[in-house]
């Protein structure tokens, strides 16, 4: 049981690249999320998905675009990558209310922007 | 607007010296109010849920307790391998999304 797990671990990008972050995870949770994590603030939700096929958006979404085509799957898109988009990414996943609510993290995606 | 405030931001402490943390905060309607620890470079690890006023958990050395207004962390007797940055958020009915609190960073000295 592996948990969540991201790809990769480390990026770096040039301003104007595209790239794609993974996340996995298999403890068959409903909802999945992608947060960054910058100093001094917090972790800022980017985009979620309540379930296979459904995506919407958090509180920081511009520069970003997502996909859950696979209930284990959600990934997270930059397609013109700018140094303000240098951060810490984290995914998530949960179960539905009704169930237990905690979020399990992923270790993290570190993206550099040139 | 759904809130989470976490005082200190950061917090020494020298083994065996108990202390707590505070995460204040304001929600229209709480689902549930959370606490994680984040080592450096990893992701938080989920450490409790807490649903309504006057809930408490216990897990080692960690107690988390809740009002209407706040939570409370409290570390008793810690050790080095307490030292952590720990987060707070919650998650208020209707909704899919959690608001974290900046955190508290911890540091134990030997």
């Amino acid at each position: 049981n592996a948990g969540v797990t991201q790809t990769p671990k480390f990026r770096v990008l040039k301003t104007g690249q595209s790239m794609t972050l993974l996340c996995a995870q298999d403890m068959n949770h409903e909802y999945m999320y992608w947060y960054r994590q910058d100093p001094g603030m917090g972790l800022r939700l980017i985009h979620y998905s309540v379930g296979e096929g459904t995506t919407a958006k958090g509180e920081v979404p511009d520069g970003y675009n997502v996909s859950r085509l696979k209930k284990q799957n959600f990934l997270l898109g930059l397609e013109s990558a700018a140094p303000s988009q240098t951060s810490v990414y984290f995914c998530a996943s949960s179960y539905p209310p009704g169930r237990t609510y905690e979020q399990y993290f992923g270790p993290g995606t570190r993206l550099t922007v040139t | 607007e759904d809130q989470v405030t976490q005082s200190p931001e950061a917090l020494r402490l020298q083994e065996g010296e108990s202390s707590s943390l505070n995460c204040s905060y304001t929600v229209s309607g709480l689902r549930g109010l959370f606490w994680y620890r984040q080592d450096p470079g990893k992701g938080p690890e989920f450490l409790f849920t807490l649903y309504s006023a006057g809930e408490e958990k216990e897990k080692e050395r960690l107690k988390a307790t809740l009002t209407k207004k706040e939570s409370f962390l409290h570390i008793t007797a810690p050790k080095p391998e307490d030292s952590a940055t720990y987060l707070c958020a919650v998650q208020s009915s209707g909704t899919y999304k959690y608001i974290f609190g900046t955190g508290t960073r911890l540091k134990v000295l030997a």
